[in-house]
């Protein structure tokens, strides 16, 4: 089974800091996603990567960054955490030329 | 701008009942629509896909119709379970990337 693993499933921060999220996934898969999910909104892609050091934009990318040195690990950098920041967020992986996605579980973010 | 419309937000069917989301989608470029299902602290799991070369597609109690002329596809889930209950999100996709709707909270009493 594909397993994409999330390094923390909760996390507090305050406002200003400089946050990372990490995710690890174990199938070499090329292409990794970043998404956040709020009630309402349903998943909006942030960034998401079709190769190592390769990155592109998704649909809200403001306030984040991404960094991927690795085939098997995506991290998403919150350079200075917001309020608005406050979500959860989900990595997921998929084969080139395939649609499938395999989501981790999320990590619940919460910016004080 | 929403590319992926989904309805209703809930959705609360007794067990045994035929539970029906819709989504609507602006994008012809579209070319993959998958659902995928998520319990409460888990990620989402790919649940069924249809490609737009066919009207209908089933597995087991759940089956997507697609209407492409609408540009619209819903989920079907027939014998609904408690067992089903979770959110429910459709999506449609160009490449690898997709574009979610906003969710479907589905609840299935006894």
């Amino acid at each position: 089974d594909v397993k994409v693993t999330q390094s923390s499933r909760y996390l507090v921060k305050r406002t200003g800091e400089k946050v990372f999220l990490e995710c690890v996934q174990d199938m070499d898969h090329e292409n990794m996603f970043w998404y956040r999910q709020d009630p309402g909104l349903g998943l909006r892609l942030i960034y998401f990567s079709y190769d190592v050091k390769m990155k592109e934009k998704g649909d809200i990318p403001e306030g984040y960054s991404v960094s991927r040195e690795k085939k098997e690990r995506f991290s998403l950098i919150l350079e200075s955490a917001s309020t608005n920041q406050t979500s959860m967020y989900l990595c997921a992986s998929s084969l080139a030329g395939t649609r499938s996605l395999f989501f981790g579980s999320g990590t619940q973010l919460s910016v004080l | 701008q929403q590319q992926v419309k989904q309805s209703p937000q809930s959705l609360i069917v007794q067990k045994g009942g035929i539970s029906i989301i819709n989504c609507a989608y602006e994008n012809t470029a579209f070319d993959y629509f998958p659902w995928y299902q998520q319990f409460p602290g888990k990620g989402p799991a790919l649940l069924i896909a249809i490609r737009p070369d066919v009207s209908e597609k089933k597995e087991g109690r759940f089956t997507i119709s697609f209407n492409k002329s609408a540009k619209q596809f819903s989920l079907h889930i027939m014998d609904s379970q408690p067992g089903d209950s979770a959110t429910y999100f459709c999506a449609a996709s160009k490449a690898d990337k997709l574009i979610f709707g906003t969710g479907t909270r589905l609840q299935v009493f006894p």
